[in-house]
């Protein structure tokens, strides 16, 4: 069974910090999603990262896909309380496998 | 993106019955399409798969029987939840597969919150 593990699972920072949650596998993915989900409504494909070593920007957030295709991460630059979120990375498996493996979450609150 | 819609948003209804909650993929085909159950402060919940004109495959643990879900067109899924419980109770989501792309990308609807009294 593939397993991604995500830390931190909760954090907590004041507006203006850094921050960088992992995800973490002993399997290989095809591709890394990373998903911002808000109270009540269903999780936002932020990202998607395919190659090993990729690494996208999208504003203040940069994701990285690791070399090994095994890991990725998401830091985010000068936080605001506009990120506070569910965020959750998802791992495409190898060989065409239709469903998804997701992290157990990342609950990140921003205090102004 | 690749927009999903679902139907209803909320819901409540009494035990003993049944309720039907609609997946609808807008501007694209999906031929396959996830239904998962989230607890509170928790991960999704893989709950089952389905495939446009076949069955669906449901994850180890989830009755099929009293979790129906039916996939009759390319865009659009439905899952049945029947003799609802008060267990039931939770936020369900839907989720399409874009195959139209070179890469593997899925997308949520908003979500369905369901209340059994």
């Amino acid at each position: 069974t593939q397993l991604l593990e995500q830390s931190p699972q909760f954090l907590s920072i004041q507006e203006g910090e850094n921050l960088t949650v992992y995800c973490n596998s002993s399997s290989v993915f095809s591709s890394l999603q990373w998903y911002r989900q808000e109270p009540g409504e269903g999780p936002v494909l932020l990202v998607t990262v395919v190659t090993g070593g990729e690494v996208k920007k999208l504003k203040r957030l940069t994701f990285q896909f690791g070399d090994a295709r095994k890991d990725s991460s998401l830091h985010i630059t000068a936080a605001q309380p506009g990120d506070t979120g569910l965020y959750l990375c998802a791992g495409a498996p190898l060989g065409g496998a239709q469903k998804l493996v997701f992290g157990q979450g990342t609950r990140l609150t921003i205090n102004p | 993106g690749a927009v999903v819609s679902q139907h209803p948003s909320r819901v409540i209804c009494k035990s003993g019955t049944s309720v039907k909650i609609e997946c609808r993929s807008l501007d694209f085909q999906a031929t396959t399409m996830f239904w998962y159950r989230q607890f509170p402060k928790q991960s999704l919940m893989l709950m089952a798969t389905s495939n446009e004109g076949s069955k669906a495959t449901y994850e180890q643990g989830v009755e099929k029987d009293k979790f129906l879900i039916n996939h009759a067109s390319l865009t659009l899924s439905t899952l049945t939840v029947t003799s609802a419980h008060p267990e039931d109770s939770s936020f369900y989501i839907c989720s399409a597969r874009d195959w139209t792309g070179p890469i593997y990308e899925q997308y949520f609807g908003p979500g369905t919150r369901l209340t059994v009294t």
